[in-house]
C-alpha cells in the first residue's frame, strides 16, 4: 500500500493568513492526488483533484500543487468557512489511502 | 444533486457482524462505482471496498476476509457486512461515489456523512 503522510497534523491562524499544508507519498505518483475538505458533522467534500484541479464552484484561494511524492495544499487567505480537517488520498493505486488529516484551527 | 445517507445501528457486539446500508438520492445506483470508507478515532480514513452496479466488488486486502458490499437497485441502495467486529473496527462509517475507478482520475465525490459505529459488549 502505498503511505501518505501529512504535515503539520494541525495548525492555528487568523484571518487573511496563508496556509500550507504538505503531503508526502511513500512512493511516484505522478499528480494522482486528491485533496478533501471535512467540517465536524458535515459530509467530506471533494476540493482538489489530480494534484491542481480545483472542483468547480470552489474558491479561488485554494490550489494545490506538486508531483511525485510532495504535494501541497494552500489558502492563499484563510477565511472563517475555511475552518476544518484537510485530507490528502492518492488515486495512483488500489487500496486507495489518505492522509493522517490536517485540522485547521483559528488562532 | 447527488446525496448519500448512512444507515445502521450505531452499537454492535464483539465478534457479530456489522451491517450498514446507504440511501442514493439524486442519482441513479445502477452507474458508478460505490464505496464505504471508515476512519476510526485518532487514526487516518480507511477505503474500505466498492461494488460497481453490476455487482462487481473489490475490496481492501486488509479487510477482504470479512467484508461482504452488495447493491439493490430497485431500492436506489448499497450495503456493508463486516463480520467478526473488534473493538478495532469502531469508526465513522462513510459511504461515497466514484465515477470511474481508472488510476489518476480516480475520486470520491460526493460523500455521506458518516455513521458512527461502536463495538462494544
Amino acid at each position: 500500500d502505498i503511505q501518505m503522510t501529512q504535515s503539520p497534523s494541525s495548525l492555528s491562524a487568523s484571518i487573511g493568513d496563508r496556509v500550507t499544508i504538505t503531503c508526502r507519498t511513500s512512493q511516484s505518483i505522478s499528480n494522482y492526488l486528491n485533496w478533501y475538505q471535512h467540517k465536524p458533522g458535515k459530509a467530506p467534500k471533494l476540493l482538489i483533484s489530480a494534484a491542481y484541479s480545483l472542483e468547480s464552484g470552489d474558491p479561488s484561494r485554494f490550489s494545490g500543487s506538486g508531483s511525485g511524492t510532495d504535494f501541497t495544499l494552500t489558502i492563499s487567505s484563510l477565511q472563517p468557512e475555511d475552518f476544518a480537517t484537510y485530507y490528502c488520498q492518492q488515486s495512483f493505486s488500489s487500496p486507495w489511502t489518505f492522509g493522517q488529516g490536517t485540522k485547521v484551527e483559528i488562532k | 444533486q447527488v446525496q448519500l445517507q448512512e444507515s445502521g445501528p450505531g452499537l454492535v457486539k464483539p465478534s457479530e457482524t456489522l451491517s450498514l446500508t446507504c440511501t442514493v438520492s439524486g442519482a441513479s445506483i445502477s452507474s458508478y462505482y460505490w464505496s464505504w470508507l471508515r476512519q476510526p478515532p485518532g487514526k487516518a480514513l480507511e477505503w474500505i471496498g466498492y461494488i460497481y452496479y453490476s455487482e462487481r466488488t473489490n475490496y481492501n486486502p486488509s479487510l477482504k476476509s470479512r467484508v461482504t458490499i452488495s447493491i439493490d437497485t430497485s431500492k436506489n441502495q448499497f450495503s456493508l457486512e463486516l463480520s467478526s467486529v473488534t473493538a478495532a473496527d469502531t469508526a465513522v462509517y462513510y459511504c461515497a461515489r466514484s465515477k470511474t475507478m481508472v488510476r489518476g482520475v480516480q475520486k470520491f465525490d460526493p460523500w455521506g456523512q458518516g455513521t458512527l459505529v461502536t463495538v462494544s459488549s
